[in-house]
């Protein structure tokens, strides 16, 4: 079935580093969303990727989409504490009435 | 406006008990969805309704029912907890009928089942 595999699971920095956390599928997305969750907390939207090969940046947060529209990066520079919590991309199959399948996450922690 | 709202906060329950997990969302959302999240699982949709009136398996729907009561409430009903059960449940909306648009997630719901 669809799955979104990413990588790694857990991933911790020094405070300053950078961190990139991957998102591979083997067939193609309609687009892919990702979240951040706080530890204790809910999943929180950050931003959302369709076009093939399209990059967003919000502040240090760097968003990829491959040009196959089968993978996607997010890039954080120089990662603060307030960076800490876990990672999730989503992945949509089949247009909106398909299926939005989550990753597993990459769980971040950084050393200050 | 308070978003997404989940009812209750925390459960304990003993397998075989029933119970029922509220879901409300103030934005008029079309779409609404319930999860579970379990370590090293990610999320995990149980069910999901598009639209008023209408509501779908997701990926592990097995031990669950669901109501969409009207546009505002989605409910989760276990009606024979079992261990396996035990999980973090999240209530999310969005505005499109269908999976293309942001999802907004509720605080969530932690069960532990005996």
């Amino acid at each position: 079935g669809q799955q979104v595999m990413q990588i790694p699971q857990y991933q911790h920095v020094q405070e300053g580093e950078d961190f990139t956390t991957y998102c591979n599928s083997s067939t193609t997305l309609s687009n892919i969303q990702w979240y951040k969750q706080r530890p204790g907390g809910h999943p929180v939207f950050l931003i959302q990727l369709v076009k093939s090969g399209e990059v967003k940046k919000q502040k240090r947060l760097t968003f990829q989409f491959g040009e196959a529209k089968k993978n996607s990066s997010l890039h954080i520079t120089a990662t603060q504490t307030t960076d800490v919590g876990t990672y999730f991309c989503a992945g949509l199959y089949g247009g909106s009435q398909g299926n939005l399948i989550f990753g597993k996450g990459t769980k971040l922690s950084v050393k200050p | 406006n308070a978003g997404v709202t989940q009812t209750p906060k925390f459960q304990v329950l003993k397998t075989g008990q029933s119970m029922t997990l509220q879901c409300a969302q103030d934005m008029n959302h079309n779409s609404m969805y319930w999860y579970r999240q379990d370590p090293g699982m990610g999320l995990r949709l149980i069910y999901y309704s598009a639209s008023e009136g209408t509501t779908d398996k997701g990926e592990v729907p097995n031990g669950y029912n669901v109501s969409r009561l009207n546009k505002r409430e989605f409910s989760l009903r276990l009606e024979s907890a079992a261990p396996s059960q035990t999980s973090v449940y999240f209530c999310a909306s969005s505005e499109a009928s269908g999976f293309g648009e942001t999802q907004y997630f509720g605080p969530g719901t932690r069960l532990l089942v005996l």
